[in-house]
């Protein structure tokens, strides 16, 4: 089984100031087409999840462009360039390359 | 838009089995992926796994010997059922569409949910 590690656990998070979240597997997330299976999700306060950024670095429709996903191989890392307030929430990176398997989630809250 | 919606018993006892459904309204389950995932209370998202309008499925390997799926296009709906429930088994279920991409079409991810149905399982 393909284990997700997220860090940090819980980000207090300045508006307008960068942040940043490291989602490391336990095996390289490389598929045969070349792409890395790997999405971010974010889980707002009482709300379902919804997706921010597929295969490593592309966001989904309608998903701000402060969002963005990078990384490779076992290391992937969501930015968000200025954060805003309602971007507060729980975030989750996935891996879909063997079955599915979340990482721990990281708790964004404003300062 | 496609909205889903979750339904089933709130309250499950101990060894009986956990059986929900996904309603799905504003379009067709046919011609997608649908998945269901779980929260436990306070703790983080567990992929349970999908089925395929057609009935093709994949099932998490923690759960798959207990774990049963099935679609229904004529009520466009698909159901999860977990036998042998447990305590463990207490949490928020999310039922979700799989999305294929419109460019990369041979990836998929969850782009609708449920807002998800509350499980306890006790006696």
């Amino acid at each position: 089984d393909i284990v997700m590690t997220q860090s940090p656990l819980s980000l207090p998070v300045t508006p307008g100031e960068p942040a940043s979240i490291s989602c490391r597997s336990s095996q390289s997330l490389l598929h045969s087409s070349g792409y890395f299976y790997l999405d971010w999700y974010l889980q707002k306060p009482g709300r379902s999840p919804q997706i921010l950024i597929y295969l490593g670095s592309y966001r989904a429709s309608g998903v701000p462009d402060r969002f963005s996903g990078s990384g490779s191989g076992t290391d992937f890392t969501l930015k968000i360039s200025r954060v805003e307030a309602e971007d507060v929430g729980v975030y989750y990176c996935m891996q879909t390359l063997q079955s599915r398997t979340f990482g721990q989630g990281t708790k964004v809250e404003i300062k | 838009q496609v909205q889903l919606q979750e339904s089933g018993p709130g309250l499950v006892k101990p060894s009986e089995t956990l059986s929900l459904t996904c309603i799905v309204s504003g379009g067709s389950i046919s011609g997608h992926y649908w998945s269901w995932v779980r929260q436990p209370p306070g703790k983080g998202l567990e992929w349970i796994g999908y089925i395929h309008y057609s009935g093709t499925t994949n099932y998490s390997p923690s759960l798959r010997s207990r774990l049963t799926f099935s679609a229904d296009t004529s009520k466009n709906q698909f159901s999860l059922r977990l036998s042998s429930a447990t305590a463990a088994d207490t949490a928020v279920y999310f039922c979700a569409r799989l999305r294929a991409d419109d460019i990369f079409t041979f990836y998929h991810y969850m782009d609708v949910w449920g807002k998800g149905a509350s499980v306890t399982v006790s006696s």
